[in-house]
């Protein structure tokens, strides 16, 4: 069973960062790419950011470029977001996604607030 | 920028048809695919590529395609079925990805 687990989410002020961390188990990680989705409170899904298999590929949605870092770790079966430079407008719950071609599984998602 | 436009509502009893379409420049070049999300649940993927439908998806969940519209059809309202629905694409390069709105789904 494909089972995705954000994890790093909390409070945290403007101007500052957080890594969020996905844990992948139940497929063989290596083989996709992998996306981070997400949801404002009350509002729709937003795309963030996809990964290819080997980290060599990153593209990101226009309002966070710069600020956030998309990774992976095949030794840890791990996708990562690092976060810098936080906005208010970041606050959001965040989903860590495997791809295949379309999103076809999604983890449980991770709350960041980001608030003074 | 690329966008996909749903209506923000769509209302229908028990039984009948539900119909939600997503519109776009994209749509005719790019595959769209469907997500279901209801409240407080992560969402899950109910239509791709146009119209498959993945494995554990309920036959009367369909997607077709005509021009620059795709819709997202359900059969037989079920009051399991009230969610908010999403379309999902990416620009011509297929390198960025945007979602539809939304559409949310009641069940009267």
């Amino acid at each position: 069973e494909v089972q995705l687990v954000e994890s790093g989410g909390g409070l945290v002020q403007p101007g500052g960062t957080l890594r969020l961390s996905c844990a992948a188990s139940g497929f063989t990680f290596r083989n996709y790419w992998m996306s981070w989705v997400r949801q404002a409170p009350g509002k729709g899904l937003e795309w963030v950011a996809n990964i290819n298999q080997d980290g060599s590929k990153r593209y990101y949605v226009d309002s966070v470029v710069g600020r956030f870092t998309i990774s992976r770790d095949k030794a840890k079966n791990s996708l990562y977001l690092q976060m810098s430079n936080l906005r208010v407008e970041d606050t959001a719950v965040y989903f860590c996604v495997r791809v295949a071609g379309f999103l076809d599984h999604w983890g449980q998602g991770i709350l960041v607030t980001v608030s003074s | 920028s690329y966008e996909l436009t749903q209506p923000p509502s769509v209302s229908v009893s028990p039984g009948q048809t539900a119909r939600i379409a997503c519109s776009g420049d994209a749509v005719a070049k790019q595959y769209v695919h469907w997500y279901q999300q209801k409240s407080g649940q992560a969402p899950i993927l109910v239509i791709y590529k146009d119209i498959e439908r993945p494995s554990g998806i309920p036959e009367r969940f369909s997607g077709s395609t005509s021009g620059t519209t795709v819709t997202l059809t359900i059969s037989g309202v079920q009051a399991e079925d009230e969610a908010d629905y999403y379309c999902q694409s990416a620009d011509s390069s297929g390198t960025y990805w945007v979602f539809g709105g939304g559409t949310k789904l009641t069940v009267l």
